[in-house]
């Protein structure tokens, strides 16, 4: 069975100020691990994924996030924030094989930027 | 630009009332999951398909969704009857990549059922 915890329901910064977005997995098998960011009155888009290459992984919109097996963890990060970034993520997890494309989402994280 | 097509985009409906939420996924991909999206319960997997297949529809009441594909470029998901606790945002999503395994989403169709 996997699952995913996000830390933090909601997470407020100030523009400009570094964006941490927490988020630990479990997962019985080497995990495929997702970020994905929701818009208002929009479906999920992919930030970034991990699929056991580099640990640290680059998306879109200068978010980073690395896996760390030790931890279980793969917290999403920008260094500085944006007012467009407010929105709300969503880490994943899956796996290959057979079941690929079946990802367990966790609770999501809504982000304020405030000026 | 390849994207996922979900009609309607909204539904307001009566309790008791059939609804049918459709889905063209993006063209090659054979891989279709329905997610269900509220405030309380978060991000539900409700049914998928590959290669047009059910694979798993664990997540779905039995009695009244079903989850259809007619072909390779439709997806339905029904309700029959409609009840309040079924309003929700349902997404549809599909995937191709075996070694990575992302899915790519629609925009969702909202469902009120009054």
């Amino acid at each position: 069975a996997q699952s995913v915890t996000q830390l933090g329901s909601h997470v407020s910064v100030s523009e400009g100020a570094l964006v941490l977005l927490r988020c630990n997995y479990s997962s019985s098998v080497p995990p495929y691990l997702f970020w994905y960011v929701q818009y208002p009155n929009q479906g999920l888009q992919l930030l970034l994924k991990y699929t056991s290459a580099a640990t640290l992984v680059k998306g879109i919109n200068g978010f980073e996030a690395e896996f760390k097996k030790s931890e279980t963890s793969f917290h999403l990060t920008k260094p500085s924030a944006h007012m467009s970034d407010a929105a709300e993520y969503f880490c994943a997890v899956g796996r290959g094989g057979t079941s690929y494309g079946k990802l367990t989402f966790g609770q999501g994280t809504i982000l304020t930027v405030h000026p | 630009d390849a994207r996922v097509t979900q009609t309607p985009r909204h539904k307001v409906t009566e309790m008791g009332q059939e609804v049918t939420m459709r889905c063209q996924p993006i063209l090659g991909h054979n891989t279709v999951f329905w997610y269900r999206q509220t405030m309380m319960q978060g991000l539900e997997l409700l049914a998928y398909f590959r290669n047009r297949a059910p694979l798993d529809d664990s997540g779905m009441p039995k009695d009244r969704f079903s989850a259809e594909m007619p072909d390779a470029t439709l997806a339905t998901l029904k309700i029959q009857p409609s009840e309040p606790r079924d309003s929700a945002v349902y997404f549809c999503a599909s995937g191709g990549q075996a070694n990575t395994g992302e899915l790519f989403f629609g925009e969702g169709s909202r469902l009120t059922v009054l």
